[in-house]
């Protein structure tokens, strides 16, 4: 069974610090991977996807992700967080040749400092 | 704005009483989900459908059923409401690639 664990329940940050959230997951097929950003009292909004190819995933608002295979991790990164990236985030994991269905860790709530 | 609607979008309902959720799609995607959020647990996967009538259930699927009886429409209900399943509910879309999936606003529901 695949499995998602986000290693930080909170991180607080000052403004134009930058910024790392961490995830591994398990699983033993091929995955697919995301990270969801969810602000407060709204629905979760698509940051970036990793399904194939390069390991380095560019994403929006300024936010990466590097897929380690190895580690089994997905870890976001942003090098100068805006007080604007205070929300939760999600990452998520998907196996090959379902039907979408996605396993979602516990969610990391970033807080941006001024 | 993968013009997804939810409703109700707050609701508060006394234990034992049905209630019916709704999700309501303008682009006739094909697979439809409905998640539940709770403080620890993240988004975890009630149901979800790849069709008309074609439905299967999540990893939180007990207590809860679905029906999908248009492409635009995927309706939660909860027969009998528990406090247990007080939450914030999402329903979600993909849009034709099944690995990207956009949400709904979320319908807040409170069981007392």
């Amino acid at each position: 069974a695949q499995s998602v664990t986000q290693l930080d329940s909170q991180v607080p940050v000052f403004e134009e610090a930058p910024v790392e959230l961490r995830c591994n997951y398990s699983s033993s097929v091929s995955v697919y991977l995301f990270w969801y950003v969810q602000y407060p009292n709204q629905g979760l909004q698509l940051l970036l996807k990793y399904l194939s190819g390069s390991t380095l995933v560019k994403g929006i608002n300024g936010f990466e992700a590097e897929f380690n295979k190895s580690q089994t991790s997905f870890h976001l990164r942003k090098p100068s967080v805006h007080i604007s990236d205070t929300a939760e985030y999600f990452c998520a994991v998907t196996g090959s040749g379902n039907t979408g269905k996605l396993i979602f860790g516990q969610g990391t709530t970033l807080q941006v400092k001024p | 704005d993968a013009g997804i609607t939810q409703s109700p979008r707050h609701k508060v309902t006394e234990t034992g009483t049905p209630v019916t959720l709704r999700c309501h799609q303008t682009e006739n995607h094909r697979y439809m989900y409905w998640y539940r959020q709770d403080p620890g647990h993240g988004l975890r996967l009630i149901h979800y459908s790849y069709g008309v009538k074609d439905t299967d259930k999540g990893e939180v699927s007990d207590g809860y059923s679905v029906s999908r009886s248009k492409t635009e429409d995927f309706l939660l209900t909860l027969e009998s409401a528990t406090s247990s399943q007080t939450s914030v509910y999402f329903c979600a879309i993909s849009t034709g690639d099944p690995y990207e999936q956009y949400f709904g606003p979320g319908t807040r529901l409170t069981v007392t």
